[in-house]
C-alpha cells in the first residue's frame, strides 16, 4: 500500500482565497483524522471520521473550516476564506478499527496564507 | 480532562551515548499511550504504544518505554543514539472514550544528536 496519500505537498495562496486540501486514507482504515500542527499550538486534531461520518469536529477552529468524506477512499478539507493565520501543516491520518488504535499519518499540506 | 507533559522541548545527546525523552500524563480513564517520530518534513510514524499490557514497550530503532502508572509517565529510552535519530517526538495519550478530547498530543522533544 502507498500509505496515506495528501495533495497537494505545498501551497501558497493570498488572503480570502478559498483552499482545498486533499487526503487518501490507506485502504481498509475505517477511520480518517484531521490535523493541524503550528510552531505556537503544536499538533491538534481538528475532527475525524468514522466510515465516512464526521464523529467529532469539536477540534474546528471555526466555520471557515469544513470537511467531508465523500467515500471511504476520500476526504478534503476546505478554508474557505483563508487568513494568514491558518498558515500551518495539515496532516491527514488513518486507522484501522479504532479511534484508539495506531494512527498511520500522510506526510502533510504546508499552507502558507500571503 | 487528560493532558500530556513533554518535559524537555529540547534534548541534546552524543552519538553513542543513551536517550530520554520525558513524558508525563494525566487521564481519569485508562489510558493508551503511544510515542510518534517525525523527522524533518515528514509525517509521524508510530514508535510504539502502550495498550494495558506489558509495561515495558519495545518498538522500532532500538527505542523502548515503560509505563509506570505510580508516576504517570511514558519516558522514551534508547541505550545508543544514532544520527538517524534526531528528529521531533511526540507523546501521545488517549482514553478509551476516544474522541477529539479523547486524544491528546504533547508538545514535542527535539532532539539533537552531536557527532
Amino acid at each position: 500500500d502507498a500509505g496515506v496519500i495528501q495533495s497537494p505537498r505545498h501551497e501558497v495562496t493570498e488572503m480570502g482565497q478559498e483552499v482545498t486540501l486533499r487526503c487518501k486514507p490507506i485502504s481498509g482504515h475505517d477511520y480518517l483524522f484531521w490535523y493541524r500542527q503550528t510552531m505556537m499550538r503544536g499538533l491538534e486534531l481538528l475532527i475525524y471520521f468514522n466510515n465516512n461520518v464526521p464523529i467529532d469536529d469539536s477540534g474546528m477552529p471555526e466555520d471557515r473550516f469544513s470537511a467531508k468524506m465523500p467515500n471511504a477512499s476520500f476526504s478534503t478539507l476546505k478554508i474557505q476564506p483563508s487568513e494568514p493565520r491558518d498558515s500551518a501543516v495539515y496532516f491527514c491520518a488513518s486507522s484501522p478499527d479504532s479511534s484508539t488504535d495506531t494512527q498511520y499519518f500522510g506526510p502533510g499540506t504546508r499552507l502558507t496564507v500571503l | 480532562a487528560q493532558s500530556v507533559t513533554q518535559l524537555d522541548s529540547h534534548v541534546s545527546v552524543s552519538e553513542g551515548t543513551p536517550v530520554l525523552l520525558r513524558c508525563n500524563y494525566s487521564s481519569s480513564y485508562s489510558p493508551s499511550l503511544f510515542w510518534y517520530v517525525q523527522h524533518p518534513n515528514k509525517g509521524l510514524q508510530l514508535l510504539l504504544k502502550y495498550t494495558s499490557a506489558a509495561t515495558l514497550v519495545k518498538g522500532i530503532n532500538g527505542f523502548e518505554a515503560e509505563f509506570k502508572k505510580s508516576e504517570t509517565s511514558f519516558h522514551l529510552t534508547k541505550p545508543s543514539a544514532h544520527m538517524s535519530d534526531a528528529a521531533e517526538y511526540f507523546c501521545v495519550v488517549i482514553h478509551s472514550g476516544g474522541g477529539a478530547d479523547g486524544l491528546t498530543f504533547g508538545k514535542g522533544t527535539h532532539l539533537i544528536i552531536q557527532p
